[in-house]
């Protein structure tokens, strides 16, 4: 059971925008800045946002992450069949003091 | 470039122990944090220790408290990670991340390695 609950799967077609969800708590997303990882298949996985809703240098606008109160999400519009992946949240927890992931959820484009 | 290659796959015996390398090459490793994350077969990640760029101090996830090591050589930019003990469920792909940390953007692991298989069994 992870600290940082994501729902295991979503989807979408392609064009379409899509919005994972990222819900924790006051010790974790509540207190601290948010990052999202993609990882494709048989891959390490990828910093996709930091900073709650920053993009590294290279990742698309596509992607955009946004956070609320013990809540964070992460919208990709303009789905292409290569997003299709797994992506994961994480953040540190002032309680646990150690980072926390999210379980991921596996997206599908149609 | 920034480059992160760990050593490689690991097959161990339940009890015993392991320890993998990360070699980081291509910014001056003095400077980071790095962190290591595993992911079991078809599950999620899971983070389990960082060290300090000075290699003084480390921080470990309350669950491998007892059975985890980590250690840096700064001659060689390499970090290290010992785990004892194992179990059939630490087989597991281990991730090396480097930890880019500032006060305005928080941390955040901008840089993986390959990862390390490595298989507990009888």
């Amino acid at each position: 059971q992870s600290v940082l609950t994501q729902p295991p799967s979503a989807s979408g077609t392609p064009g379409q925008r899509v919005t994972l969800s990222c819900s924790g708590s006051n010790s974790n997303i509540g207190s601290n800045t948010v990052n999202w990882f993609q990882q494709l298949p048989g891959t390490a996985p990828k910093l996709l946002i930091y900073s709650d809703y920053r993009r590294p240098s290279g990742v698309p606008d596509r992607f955009s992450g946004s956070k609320s109160g013990t809540s964070a999400s992460l919208a990709i519009s303009g789905l292409l069949s290569e997003d299709e992946s797994d992506y994961y949240c994480a953040t540190w927890d002032d309680s646990l003091n150690g980072w926390v992931f999210g379980g991921g959820t596996k997206l599908t484009v149609l | 470039q920034v480059q992160l290659v760990q050593s490689g796959a690991e097959v161990r015996k339940p009890g015993a122990s392991v320890k993998l390398s990360c070699k980081a090459s291509g910014y001056i490793f003095n400077n980071y944090y790095m962190h290591w994350v595993r992911q079991a077969p078809g599950q999620g990640l899971e983070w389990m220790a960082v060290i300090n760029p000075s290699g003084r101090s480390s921080t470990y996830a309350q669950k491998f408290q007892l059975r985890v090591t980590t250690t840096r050589d700064t001659s060689t930019s390499t970090v290290f990670m010992e785990l004892s003990s194992l179990r059939s469920d630490d087989t597991a792909i281990y991730y090396c991340a480097r930890g880019y940390t500032s006060g305005f953007y928080g941390t955040f692991f901008d840089y993986w390695g390959q990862g390390t298989l490595v298989t507990v069994s009888s």
